[in-house]
């Protein structure tokens, strides 16, 4: 079975703190694909990192960055230095194949007080 | 990436009553899906939109309920049959880009709100 847990519901901190948003998921591929998604107050989902199982290479953009433990089967998203605009739901999801359906976790709303 | 439209971006509707949602995509992909997410829910797959064939649903979810057409490769449209309240939601579509298929990307969404 496919499953993807964010265990956080709901998150505030003030502006300028580092931030973490944790992904946990499982899945019996060895073949698969995990994301992260921020869905701001206007509602539309804008696509963040995508990671294979085969790259466990950690990522940094910018302000962002992506740890992928496949020993622990988490993929946990960092904001450094958080900002006002970082406040929306932040979703991690998976998909076992490409063009195949994607599993969405619950969210994490994320406030960023100022 | 892949620019994506819907129309309408929002609605109120009248329970007993049906809206179609449209999504423009900028250019042809082959897969087309439908989301619905409930009010401070996650997203669920409605169902698949490939051109030339039928949809295929997810479980939960009827072709009556929710008819969908694919009449081209930047083209779908989702409707929303006989509505009531618990139809309020926000509707996406996303589409995989041929070329990156790995990853969805989703159109604004529209918000229905059914009185």
């Amino acid at each position: 079975a496919q499953k993807v847990t964010q265990a956080q519901t709901e998150i505030s901190v003030v502006e300028k703190e580092d931030v973490t948003l944790d992904c946990v998921y499982e899945t019996r591929d060895t073949t698969y694909y995990l994301f992260w998604y921020k869905q701001p107050p206007s509602g539309e989902l804008v696509f963040l990192i995508r990671r294979n199982s085969f790259d466990e290479q950690n990522e940094i953009s910018g302000r962002y960055s992506w740890n992928f433990q496949k020993s622990t089967s988490s993929f946990n998203f960092t904001i450094t230095a958080s900002q006002v605009v970082d406040s929306a739901v932040y979703f991690c999801a998976l998909t076992p194949n490409r063009d195949d359906k994607i599993i969405f976790g619950k969210g994490t709303r994320l406030h960023i007080l100022p | 990436s892949a620019v994506i439209s819907q129309k309408p971006s929002r609605d109120i509707c009248q329970r007993g009553t049906s809206l179609t949602i449209q999504c423009q995509v900028d250019s042809q992909v082959t897969m087309m899906f439908w989301y619905r997410q409930q009010p401070g829910q996650s997203l669920t797959l409605i169902a698949t939109a490939n051109q030339g064939s039928e949809a295929t649903y997810e479980s939960g979810f009827v072709i009556d309920k929710f008819p969908i057409s694919r009449p081209n490769l930047t083209f779908s449209t989702l409707t929303v049959s006989n509505m009531s309240p618990e139809d309020s939601s926000i509707y996406l579509c996303s589409v995989n880009v041929d070329l990156d298929q790995e990853t969805q990307y989703f159109g604004p969404g529209t918000r229905l709100l059914v009185l």
